[in-house]
């Protein structure tokens, strides 16, 4: 089992739907998680951090963990063409290794369209 | 302002030819790092430094080399010995050294490498 899982898509949404994008993963260590978003040929920029259980709303995305099922999700409201991107989790155990930096882990990404 | 610069945006290399990816930020950061991005792939840590004149490998360091002579550089070499330079190479920065545990990536705009 791979230590963070993210269906890829695509996923292809009308303008003004709500979008629910998730990852889920399989080290209990990891207390850390973030969204990233990654416009085409570029590099990805962080959108929401959250620690540990619970939501984090921050204007129309709202960051979701649940380290009980090992699942975190992320939500946008009032979906926009401009939010055609794809869609990158992340997560980190918030402790450093011995000898080395905190490593951070990636899914794969979700590919979504938002169609005007 | 503050950013993560890498250069060439679009790179070829020739067969047993090595190719040097540039990355320079103002930001101050500490720790700097090298990603690379398969088509429908996660982020593979090649490569990170800590502090000036140190670093460390990553998942994939194999047919890498790195240097940091420089706070603010961070330069990748493809050498002819990474049989599979394909990618998009990603350079990203984070404040501290790695050793805190809130700290945040950002990343650079990204480097297309491809094969002649």
């Amino acid at each position: 089992q791979k230590e963070v899982e993210q269906d890829p898509g695509p996923l292809s949404v009308p303008e003004g739907a709500i979008v629910s994008l998730n990852c889920t993963y399989s080290n209990s260590a990891f207390q850390y998680f973030m969204w990233y978003r990654q416009y085409s040929r570029k590099g990805p920029e962080l959108l929401m951090y959250t620690y540990s259980s619970g939501n984090k709303e921050d204007g129309r995305f709202t960051a979701q963990v649940d380290k009980s099922s090992k699942y975190i999700s992320l939500f946008i409201r009032d979906s926009q063409p401009s939010d055609s991107a794809t869609y990158l989790c992340a997560m980190k155990m918030g402790y450093v290794l011995r000898g080395g930096s905190e490593k951070l882990v990636f899914g794969k990404g979700t590919k979504l369209t938002v169609n005007p | 302002d503050g950013g993560i610069t890498q250069s060439p945006k679009y790179l070829f290399r020739k067969e047993g030819q090595n190719v040097t990816l540039s990355c320079e930020q103002n930001l101050n950061h500490d720790a700097m790092y090298w990603y690379r991005q398969d088509p429908g792939q996660g982020l593979r840590l090649i490569y990170y430094s800590q502090i000036v004149n140190d670093f460390q490998k990553g998942d994939i360091a194999e047919g890498y080399s790195v240097s940091r002579e420089k706070k603010e550089s961070f330069p990748l070499t493809v050498t002819s010995a990474q049989k599979n330079p394909t990618a998009f190479y990603l350079c990203a920065s984070t404040a501290g050294g790695g050793y805190t545990t809130n700290e945040k990536l950002f990343f650079g705009s990204g480097t297309q490498l491809s094969v002649l």
